[in-house]
């Protein structure tokens, strides 16, 4: 079975342009996580949706981070403009929710590198 | 604030004994517990999970043990393998709520 996929793998791009990061989560599952990973914060997650409805975004960092799900295997974060400090391995999950506790399953990563 | 901490940022094992990875947290109201395993360039994989109603549980070479009244658990791993070594991180989540957060991770070495 296909796990999440994320695209690009790696990114790099100069500050100031428009970043998009993709994110196909496993066919069937419901819920749908961003997180980004640095040295100093560790993982943390950014936002979350459930259904394609977005459930909690307080981890977005600011107004330039904006994530969308338009439909059940898609979504995407963008962020514009990016900054040096964007700079970080972002991840996806997916998972089954609704009732249970189901693990949530990870894509391999985008490393973004802002110049 | 760190909710869940892993204090030790490395730890190194010889190939046949026993790795202790430890985790504590400070949020009571966390009932549920997960360990995550990550290798370099790839997303982390879920491992092993306990629920605050149990206080050990066990997946093959894989056991969680859960100390409510200390808030702390720790991932046991019997025996240990070269092949086990990768970055192994705590999470955390409350009931109702499917945002998990994550410790930083404790990097795992076991030498042959």
């Amino acid at each position: 079975d296909a796990g999440v996929i994320q695209s690009p793998r790696h990114e790099v791009t100069e500050m100031g342009q428009e970043v998009t990061l993709r994110c196909k989560p496993i066919s069937g599952h419901n819920s749908l996580f961003w997180y980004r990973q640095t040295m100093m914060r560790g993982l943390e997650l950014l936002i979350y949706f459930n259904n394609n409805v977005p459930i909690d975004d307080s981890g977005m960092p600011e107004d330039r981070f904006s994530a969308k799900m338009p439909n059940a295997s898609f979504s995407t974060l963008k962020i514009q403009p990016s900054e040096p400090r964007d700079s970080a391995v972002y991840f996806c999950a997916s998972s089954l929710s609704g009732g249970g506790n189901q693990p949530q399953h990870f894509g391999d990563g985008t490393r973004l590198s802002i110049l | 604030d760190q909710q869940v901490k892993q204090n030790s940022p490395s730890l190194s094992v010889q190939e046949g004994r026993i790795s202790i990875l430890n985790c504590d947290y400070t949020n009571s109201m966390f009932d549920y517990f997960l360990w995550y395993k990550k290798y370099p360039a790839e997303g982390p994989t879920f491992l092993i999970s306990i629920s605050s109603i149990k206080d050990k549980n066990e997946d093959g070479r894989f056991t969680v043990f859960l100390n409510k009244s200390a808030k702390h658990l720790s991932l046991h791993i019997v025996p240990s393998q070269p092949g086990d070594s990768a970055v192994y991180f705590c999470a955390a989540k409350k009931g109702g709520s499917e945002k998990l957060v994550f410790g930083k991770g404790t990097k795992l070495t076991v030498n042959p």
